[in-house]
């Protein structure tokens, strides 16, 4: 089956720029979940969401936000980009055990580059 | 504050050696801990996970053990080889929180 899907997979922006990121999750997955890597700061949580609704945020400003739609498809979105932004931007998406275990499935990420 | 500590120095091995990762946690009270591999370029894939009433799990080469006493995991690779040769990540799920948090990952490199 089809894995988790990022687009696009490179972009290049400007500061004050905003960024839409799309993320399909693997088929029947209904939890998607986003982090920022960079190598200074590792992998840091963005956000999860379940069923269209946010159910965990991580201690990013407001210019980061998500969403998810009805088909579990996530984008999320950088308003008024800054240099620091610079940095691969991963989705993932995760069936939830019984037994509460997330396992995640990651896509490839999306390179985003602030000039 | 909530830490996890994943040795930052890269680990250079013989292939054939076994492979020790650590991943040290502070102020957690974590269900269970995952390892993950990434390769350059790539999403994490998903290894293990071992639950905090395990003591150790096993999957082919790959051994975790998980000591909630020490708060510490240990990822062990035996018989390594070159291709084992990426950054590993280890993830402890926040009871309190209920997020996936990651540490830093350790870069492993097995030469021939």
């Amino acid at each position: 089956k089809a894995g988790v899907t990022q687009t696009p997979r490179y972009l290049i922006k400007t500061r004050g720029q905003q960024v839409t990121l799309s993320c399909s999750p693997i088929s029947g997955h209904r939890s998607v979940s986003w982090y920022q890597q960079t190598p200074g700061q590792g992998l840091q949580f963005l956000f999860e969401y379940f069923s269209e609704t946010q159910r965990n945020k991580g201690n990013f400003p407001g210019r980061f936000s998500g969403r998810q739609f009805s088909n579990s498809r996530s984008e999320m979105n950088v308003s008024t980009l800054e240099l620091g932004d610079s940095a691969l931007y991963l989705c993932a998406s995760s069936l939830v055990t019984g037994s509460g275990a997330n396992v995640l499935t990651f896509g490839a990420g999306s390179r985003l580059t602030v000039l | 504050s909530q830490k996890i500590e994943q040795n930052s120095e890269a680990l250079n091995i013989q292939e054939g050696k076994t492979a020790t990762l650590t991943c040290n946690y502070t102020n957690y009270s974590p269900a269970y801990l995952q390892w993950y591999r990434q390769d350059p370029g790539r999403g994490p894939v998903f290894l293990l996970l071992i639950r905090e009433n395990e003591k150790e799990k096993r999957k082919e080469r790959l051994k975790v053990t998980f000591d909630t006493t020490l708060k510490q995991s240990l990822f062990h690779i035996t018989a390594s080889q070159p291709a084992d040769s990426a950054t590993y990540l280890c993830a402890l799920h926040s009871s309190n929180t209920g997020k996936l948090i990651f540490g830093q990952g350790t870069t492993l490199q097995v030469k021939p």
